[in-house]
């Protein structure tokens, strides 16, 4: 297994551009997690999702940003329009969904805002 | 609302010096937590979890709910340590994680 695969690894838009960041989860897991990495704030969780379904969304800092779960093996960030201070770089995690187990993470978004 | 505090930004120490990272966290309830560490050019990945007591790379946590404190120690610090740390905190049996705002750990030789 390839593990947590995300797409693209690097982004560099300008601002007022939409962007679109996706993940393929770990086959089987049937828990998905957005989170946004920064020097100042750290690791913050966006959003996570339960078998397709959006369970906990109050990370999300804004209507400019939406999330979706069209299926087990697929989701997408969308923040639109993008600004300067979104430069971040944005893991998709997956898990097994039960009680305190282990997160695997994708390699990371780097995405600029110019 | 559950808070994990990492007070450190960068924690710079010799190699074989004993290592300690802080984590201090903010939860009325029976928490679980987690260390997580990032190595140069690597995913993000699971250290070692307060429910296993366990040993992992030589390091070890211990939550002490007197103090809050969920502590990442190893007595003697190799180069292959050197990594970003971050604290995360569970709550109420949920799959949810709050983390830390991370600890960039450099061993110096």
């Amino acid at each position: 297994d390839a593990g947590v695969i995300q797409s693209p690894r690097h982004e560099v838009t300008e601002m007022g551009q939409e962007v679109t960041l996706r993940c393929k989860p770990i086959s089987g897991h049937n828990s998905l997690f957005w989170y946004r990495q920064t020097m100042m704030r750290g690791l913050e969780l966006l959003i996570y999702f339960n078998n397709n379904v959006p369970i906990d969304d109050s990370g999300m800092p804004e209507d400019r940003f939406s999330a979706k779960m069209p299926n087990a093996s697929f989701s997408t960030l969308k923040i639109q329009p993008s600004e300067p201070r979104d430069s971040a770089v944005y893991f998709c995690a997956s898990n097994a969904g039960t009680t305190y187990n282990e997160q695997f993470f994708g390699p990371g978004t780097r995405l600029t805002v110019l | 609302a559950q808070r994990v505090t990492q007070p450190e930004k960068l924690l710079s120490v010799f190699k074989g010096a004993p290592v300690e990272l802080k984590c201090n966290y903010s939860y009325s309830g029976s928490p679980e937590l987690f260390w997580y560490v990032q190595y140069s050019r690597q995913r993000l990945q699971l250290l070692l979890r307060h429910i296993s007591r366990e040993s992992i790379k030589g390091f070890t946590a211990d939550l002490n709910k007197g103090e809050t404190s969920f502590h990442l120690k190893k007595p003697f610090a190799q180069e292959e340590d050197s990594a970003m740390y971050y604290c995360a905190l569970s709550t109420g049996g949920g799959n949810k994680l709050t983390f830390g705002t991370g600890t960039q750990l450099k061993v110096e030789l």
